[in-house]
């Protein structure tokens, strides 16, 4: 495997699951991160995690609970979400956070809740 | 605010053409700047990445960035129907050391 990696692609779940969605980087990166794309709306920044630290958390619900257990892998742990939580969950890692090498995205997970 | 500001599009140009994409925003002590492609129903994928004001050149791409007038620009020489895709621009505004993503302009290079 190379690169970044998101499990499932695809996500169906009710607004009473609980579900997990799991990233894992290929490239010794030491950041990593979470976004929300939605339909005509810009990327929005999740978390972040540096060194398995998370440094940032961009103002978002409680029913999102972000875990990094090592450099490598990244979770996120979602509970009793909302319809307005549907939208494409996108996994990023950079070399190190403040870096100027870009980003990496995983291919994403198209979340649906219903 | 932070802001990133593209035009949605979108911007349709024949195939050979030049595609020109542009993305202003809003602060002059902005550093770093990334260009990323992302085809319909995949994810971003990093084109280019500029930090000194002038032209930054890469096969059939260049990066345009102009500090002084806020805004970072993105040409397609010889544009393909391959470079169909929506083209997002990221903006270390500030001090920040998290890019701000513009909305994308979507391109279609038809044959």
């Amino acid at each position: 495997e190379t690169g970044v990696t998101q499990t499932p692609r695809h996500l169906v779940m009710g607004m009473t699951n609980k579900k997990s969605l799991k990233c894992e980087q290929h490239l010794g990166h030491n950041a990593m991160y979470w976004y929300k794309q939605s339909a005509k709306k810009p990327l929005e920044l999740m978390f972040v995690y540096s060194l398995e630290e998370r440094v940032e958390n961009n103002s978002v619900p409680s029913r999102f609970s972000p875990e990094c257990p090592n450099s490598s892998h990244l979770f996120l742990h979602l509970h009793t979400l909302q319809p307005e939580d549907s939208a494409l969950y996108l996994c990023a890692s950079s070399q190190g956070v403040g870096d100027n090498y870009g980003y990496t995205f995983g291919s994403g997970t198209r979340l649906t809740v219903v | 605010q932070k802001e990133v500001e593209q035009n949605s599009g979108p911007l349709s140009v024949p195939e050979g053409a030049i595609a020109s994409l542009n993305c202003t925003y809003s602060d002059r002590v902005s550093q770093s700047f990334f260009w990323y492609r992302q085809y319909s129903g995949k994810s971003p994928e990093l084109i280019m990445s500029i930090y000194s004001n002038g032209d930054k050149e890469d096969g059939r791409f260049t990066a345009q960035l102009n500090k002084a007038s806020q805004y970072v620009s993105l040409l397609i020489r010889d544009s393909q129907p391959s470079d169909s895709a929506t083209y997002l621009c990221a903006v270390k505004i500030g001090g920040s050391y998290i890019p701000t993503f513009g909305r994308g302009t979507s391109l279609i290079v038809h044959p």
